[in-house]
């Protein structure tokens, strides 16, 4: 078991272009999840997938972020348009698909720094 | 909404001292709590998992506590050391699928 992993780890950008992270989940985990977190603030619920499904999305999601998640496996959040707003830790965690007990496990994290 | 506060938001304790950090939550209605830690530019590490029919989860020196009903929680670390340093963030799962954050207990251990 590798852990829940995620790349790129830090990413700088300028205005305007476009990013994307990935996140590979813990093997078997079918519950994904995208929070995002700024400096000083806890983490912040973005998206959430049941296999290849996407079940819930945040008001924070505008229409400049897109989530996939195309096999039930790895997951991809693009950012189009990057604004300085965009800057913060994109965190992905996963869990087993079990009842709402389960322990949520994250990976280190994608920082993207929008300049 | 549920509105997850952690108390003190930092604090300083010498090497050897017990550790208390607190957590609260509006929405007693919640599945399990789990308490993280965070060290600087760092993901997240799972350090206990308390089920709402729980009282309390222990894992070496920490020990955490929930009364469910009046929306608290308690991170116990004991005989603190530097290695402690990190900020702690307590988060709570209601039935909407998703984890409630606080903003986290910034803890510094003074050698």
């Amino acid at each position: 078991d590798t852990g829940v992993s995620q790349n790129p780890r830090h990413k700088i950008t300028k205005r305007g272009q476009n990013v994307t992270f990935r996140c590979d989940p813990i093997s078997e985990h079918n519950r994904l999840y995208w929070y995002r977190q700024t400096l000083g603030q806890g983490p912040e619920f973005l998206t959430y997938f049941q296999n290849e499904a996407q079940l819930e999305k945040s008001r924070l999601l505008s229409d400049r972020f897109s989530a996939e998640r195309p096999k039930g496996s790895f997951s991809t959040l693009e950012i189009q348009r990057t604004e300085q707003g965009d800057s913060a830790m994109y965190l992905c965690a996963s869990r087993p698909d079990r009842q709402n007990t389960g322990e949520l496990f994250f990976g280190e994290g994608s920082r993207l720094t929008v300049l | 909404k549920q509105e997850v506060t952690q108390i003190p938001a930092a604090l300083s304790v010498p090497e050897g001292e017990n550790l208390v950090l607190n957590c609260s939550f509006t929405d007693s209605a919640i599945y399990n709590l789990q308490w993280f830690r965070q060290d600087p530019g760092k993901g997240l590490t799972s350090l206990l998992l308390i089920q709402s029919s729980q009282r309390e989860q222990t894992s070496g020196r920490l020990n955490a506590s929930l009364d469910k009903s009046s929306g608290r929680s308690t991170l116990y670390i004991a005989a603190s050391q530097p290695g402690d340093s990190a900020t702690y963030l307590c988060a709570v799962r209601g039935g909407n699928n998703r984890l409630a954050f606080g903003k986290g207990n910034q803890v510094v251990v003074i050698p």
